[in-house]
């Protein structure tokens, strides 16, 4: 079946610094990929749609130059978090499907807990 | 967006009780899933069931979408089946709403 490699797993930064975070799928080709955001003991938040070739669409409230989003190939989104703050620690999931196979579910990342003290 | 509820918000069971979450929402949907999280943050996808049942094991789920809900039901309930169970719906521009979820706790 469809995998979604996401590295890293586990990230601690320096407030003021800038972490990336990977999306991989790994035996198809994306080219959308979604992320998420989770806050503890919240729900997942959708933050942005990937395309690959063209600039990431964000939900209302996400700061696109905070958050950059890069889809260079079809295999591979990446998350920057820019200048990151303790308010931006959280739980990022990303997710995708193999083209044409959208309705038989999506399949997501292991997710990355960052941390930003 | 589609607004989603899942209830009940927490649930703890004995080992081997059965239990129902529900999934409510908001406007009709392409597709709704069914996600276990487990305490590492891995979401585990249960069910794609936009509409009709499916059964899996243990584990099996309804989506009534006229009537804007879904089922999920566990019977024989596990401590491996401790974890916050999602449920999330598809809209037409492929993006997941995901409901607040339902924590189960399983007790030995």
């Amino acid at each position: 079946g469809a995998v979604v490699s996401q590295h890293p797993s586990r990230v601690i930064c320096k407030s003021g610094t800038s972490v990336k975070i990977e999306c991989r799928s790994l035996d198809f080709q994306a080219t959308t990929m979604f992320w998420y955001r989770q806050f503890p003991k919240q729900s997942l938040m959708l933050m942005a749609t990937s395309n690959e070739g063209s600039k990431a669409t964000y939900e209302q409230g996400v700061e696109k130059d905070k958050f950059l989003i890069n889809h260079a190939s079809l295999t591979l989104s990446t998350l920057t978090v820019t200048s990151a703050h303790p308010e931006d620690s959280s739980f990022y999931i990303c997710s995708a499907t193999p083209p044409g196979q959208a309705n038989y579910g999506y399949t997501f990342g292991s997710g990355t807990r960052l941390t930003v003290v | 967006g589609i607004q989603v509820e899942q209830s009940p918000p927490d649930l703890i069971l004995q080992e081997g009780a059965n239990s129902t979450l529900r999934c409510n929402f908001s406007d009709s949907v392409n597709n709704l899933q069914w996600f276990h999280q487990n305490p590492w943050g891995q979401l585990i996808n249960l069910f794609y069931i936009p509409s009709g049942t499916k059964q899996n094991g243990r584990l099996s789920a309804t989506t009534v979408a006229t009537e804007r809900y879904s089922l999920l039901y566990i019977s024989s309930s596990q401590t491996t089946d401790s974890g916050v169970y999602f449920c999330a719906v598809v809209s037409d521009f492929n993006k997941f709403y995901f409901g607040s979820g339902t924590k189960l706790n399983v007790k030995p």
